[in-house]
């Protein structure tokens, strides 16, 4: 069974960092291309990052460009995405999701930025 | 970038009813476009890929249709546990866009 945990969710400060990670099981994780999607509180989805299998190439979300940096760890099965500079806007439930298709969503993690 | 409109916004529909969810895009995105159901405090699940291509596991009153720029979903005999956001995707180009969504609840 695919299975794809977030961790990582929590308050921070605007200007402050955090970095959320995503634990997949269930299928050969280095197959795979991988992305990271938002949705603020009560709003629809909004797309925020893509990494292919072997992690050669990536792409951002013109509104998270400059400040987030995704990455993998094929060994360790694992997603990354490492948040810079956060911004009330940034607040959102954040999802892993795989593939181009988004077939599987793990069940996500809160980022709240406030102080 | 590619924009998504999908309409409507809402739609308050009885059960065995037959829903339609629309989804134009921008640019032409040949099948490129997909189908999710997010129901409340849950992740979003796919219910159809490249416009018409069913899922397993996916009840079959769930169907989709279009390509190039004008999509649809049809949920043919809507049930209760319909009740749900639903949202078009487009994997033709980055950045990746969704639709705005459509709330579907059941009167």
């Amino acid at each position: 069974e695919v299975q794809l945990v977030e961790s990582g969710g929590g308050l921070v400060q605007p200007g402050g960092s955090q970095r959320l990670s995503c634990a997949a099981s269930g299928f050969t994780f280095s197959s795979y291309e991988m992305n990271w999607v938002r949705q603020a509180p009560g709003k629809g989805l909004e797309w925020v990052s893509y990494i292919s299998s072997s992690g050669s190439t990536v792409y951002y979300a013109d509104s998270v460009k400059g400040r987030f940096t995704i990455s993998r760890d094929n060994a360790k099965n694992s997603l990354y995405l490492q948040m810079n500079s956060l911004r009330a806007e940034d607040t959102a439930v954040y999802f892993c999701a795989r593939t181009l298709l988004l077939d599987y969503w793990g069940q996500g993690t809160l980022v709240t930025v406030s102080s | 970038e590619i924009v998504l409109t999908q309409s409507p916004d809402f739609q308050s529909v009885t059960p065995k009813e037959k829903v339609t969810i629309t989804c134009r895009a921008s640019q032409t995105i040949g099948s490129s476009l997909h189908w999710y159901q997010q129901k409340p405090d849950q992740s979003p699940k796919l219910l159809i890929k490249y416009a018409s291509q069913s899922i397993s596991g996916v009840p079959s009153r769930f169907s989709g249709s279009g390509s190039g720029t004008d999509f649809t979903l049809t949920i043919n005999s809507l049930e209760a546990e319909d009740a749900a956001a639903y949202y078009c995707h487009q994997s033709s180009s980055f950045p990746l866009t969704f639709g705005g969504g459509t709330k579907v609840e059941i009167k």
